[in-house]
């Protein structure tokens, strides 16, 4: 069974700290990995996504990837209420094999 | 808006109804996939078509069935549901193939579906 596990959380942050959001999959042909945010009642919507190892950076987003420890992060500077929502990994093989987690709930509180 | 449009956005049916979930994509992909998400509990994958034909069905029940006449439309016939088939349906393309590393899908707004 290839899977990727997030913590439900929810993780709450005050406004203008870093959330960190974390993932693990099993699958070591997974080759990209991917970040989604939900908000409720929503389609998740794509934040960005990352296939080699390091940090890759957009604005206020900055992912994470370490292909050996099979880990994959999401870091959010400056937190804003507004980034209250549910953020969904997700891992890929090539478009063979693509498995969401179950996401975590961030609440950022003012 | 992502380019994945779905119809209709809400859906009020009885279980001896039968009706359709249509999906658009305008993004020139050639694979769609239909996904269920029920009340907190995380993204199910139902089916998934790459260049029009179904590559993946993860065990969902008969009174489901996929059409995808071409590789922009895709549609969800529903008929004799159940109560705990209500959920938010969502449709989501990609582009396969080629060479890339990544395949990101692009999600619809998704049909929320109640069943009484």
């Amino acid at each position: 069974q290839k899977e990727v596990e997030q913590n439900s959380g929810p993780l709450s942050v005050p406004e203008g700290a870093i959330a960190s959001l974390n993932c693990t999959y099993s699958d070591r042909g997974s080759q990209s990995f991917f970040w989604y945010r939900q908000y409720s009642g929503k389609s998740p919507e794509l934040i960005m996504f990352i296939y080699s190892n390091g940090d890759k950076e957009d604005g206020r987003f900055t992912a994470q990837l370490n292909k050996a420890s099979q880990y994959v992060s999401l870091l959010i500077r400056d937190s804003q209420p507004s980034d209250s929502a549910t953020y969904l990994c997700a891992g890929d093989n090539y478009g063979q094999n693509f498995v969401f987690g179950p996401g975590t709930r961030l609440s950022v509180l003012p | 808006e992502t380019g994945v449009t779905q119809t209709p956005r809400h859906l009020v049916m009885g279980m001896t109804n039968k009706k359709s979930l249509k999906c658009e994509q305008h993004l020139g992909h050639n694979a769609m996939y239909w996904y269920k998400q029920s009340a907190k509990k995380p993204l199910e994958l139902m089916f998934v078509y790459n260049f029009k034909e179904q590559t993946e069905n993860n065990s969902v029940p008969s009174r489901f069935s996929p059409e995808c006449p071409n590789s922009s439309h895709l549609f969800l016939h529903l008929h004799t549901l159940q109560p705990e088939d209500s959920a938010l349906y969502l449709c989501a393309s990609s582009q396969v193939g080629g060479g890339e590393v990544s395949y990101e899908q692009y999600f619809g707004p998704g049909t929320r579906l109640t069943v009484t």
